[in-house]
This record gives structure tokens, C-alpha cells and sequence, in this order.
């Protein structure tokens, strides 16, 4: 049981190039999550879904996009990277059930904008 | 938008000493968890809290939720070098589909 996989690690992006971060988890959980941690800071919501074709914004959605065709996976697309985008992203998900919140994380991807 | 302000901001003691990590906000939430982030991995759960007045231990760390759910504290006693770590408090509100995250505080504890 791997729980919640992200790839890549590490990656610099030019200004105005894209990439999608991918998210997997093998938990069976229909809630899943993206976020971003600026330095030393909190997490903020970029966006979740609440089951397979189910996806909703959170707090700073700007700049970026998701899919969810599977319970599995829910990538995170930035189209035009810029500057503001350098962040460490972090995807969670939790089960349903009673609705505690609780959440499980991914080791986080380390992005650098250029 | 909900904010939820932790204080102090950075906290930096010796190993043995007692400290407590504030979590404020002016909205209630469903419950509110603690989670401990080490450097260059993702939040670790600690411990969710659900009733107001509700107070939590787990070996040396006592969490308390406020009455009217709208704040926690985290008390550390005698700190350990290995609780050094990012600790963030997070509330859950409605179905708890979403959390908030409050702004952290970065504990520092040295020999």
C-alpha cells in the first residue's frame, strides 16, 4: 500500500511552459486534493474533487487546471507557468465516511518557475 | 474566506523545556486537526479534535478545542529535538470536504 504517489520530485519550468504534476492514490479514496506551500507557510487549496468526474475550485485556482477520469489519479496542469507558480504542490486524499476531514499527503513536488 | 492564525509564527527552545502553540479563528469549524510537516515531505496527522472543550493527549503533546470551536491550542511537554517540525492546525467545516490551514508554526528544538 503506497498511499498517495506524486511525480515528479523536483523540476524547473521556463516562464510560459506547461507540465502536469501527477497525483496517485491507492487507497480507494473518492476525495482527493491539490495544494500549494509557499516557504515556511500553510497550505492553500488550489483544487479537489469529491469523486471520479467531480472536480471543484478552492482558494487559488488561477493558472491551473485538473481532470479526475479515475478514482486513482487527479493531475494538476499549469498551462503558462510564471513566476508566481514557484511553490512546493502538494496532492492528499482522504476516505469517506464520517466527515472528520482527515488527510493523507504526498511527499510534494518541488517546482521552480524561471 | 476562513482564516485560521497560528502563533507564535517560529518558536525556538531547548530540549527539555515546555512550550504552546496557538490556533485562532473567528469562524467555527466541524473539528480541526494538528498535523507535524518535516522538512521536504508532506503533513503527518497528529490528532483530530471534535467537541468543544475537548482535550486530546498523545504521550507528551496535549491538544485542546476550544468551547465554541472556534480555536486550539497544542502543548508540548519537556520537548524532544525530534519534535522539531512545521506544526499546522487545519478545520474542517460542513462536510468536511474542504480544510482550512492556519499559518503555521515552525518549532525548533535544540540540545
Amino acid at each position: 500500500n503506497a498511499g498517495v504517489t506524486q511525480t515528479p520530485k523536483f523540476r524547473i519550468l521556463k516562464i510560459g511552459q506547461s507540465m502536469t504534476l501527477q497525483c496517485t492514490q491507492d487507497m480507494n479514496h473518492n476525495y482527493m486534493y491539490w495544494y500549494r506551500q509557499d516557504p515556511g507557510m500553510g497550505l492553500k487549496l488550489i483544487y479537489y474533487s469529491v469523486g471520479a468526474g467531480i472536480t471543484d475550485k478552492g482558494e487559488v485556482p488561477n493558472g491551473y487546471n485538473v481532470s479526475r477520469s479515475t478514482t486513482e489519479d487527479f493531475p494538476l496542469r499549469l498551462e503558462l507557468a510564471a513566476p508566481s507558480q514557484t511553490s512546493v504542490y502538494f496532492c492528499a486524499s482522504r476516505s469517506d465516511g464520517w466527515a472528520r476531514g482527515e488527510q493523507y499527503f504526498g511527499p510534494g513536488t518541488r517546482l521552480t518557475v524561471t | 474566506t476562513q482564516l485560521l492564525e497560528q502563533s507564535p509564527q517560529f518558536l525556538s527552545i531547548q530540549e527539555g523545556e515546555n512550550l504552546t502553540v496557538y490556533c485562532n479563528s473567528s469562524s467555527v469549524f466541524s473539528s480541526l486537526q494538528w498535523y507535524r510537516q518535516e522538512p521536504g515531505e508532506g503533513p503527518v496527522l497528529l490528532v483530530t479534535v471534535v467537541t468543544g472543550g475537548e482535550v486530546k493527549k498523545l504521550k507528551r503533546l496535549t491538544f485542546q478545542f476550544g468551547d465554541a470551536r472556534k480555536d486550539s491550542s497544542l502543548h508540548i511537554t519537556a520537548a524532544q529535538t525530534g519534535d522539531t517540525g512545521l506544526y499546522l492546525c487545519a478545520g474542517a467545516t460542513g462536510g468536511g470536504n474542504k480544510l482550512t490551514f492556519g499559518t503555521g508554526t515552525q518549532l525548533k528544538v535544540e540540545l
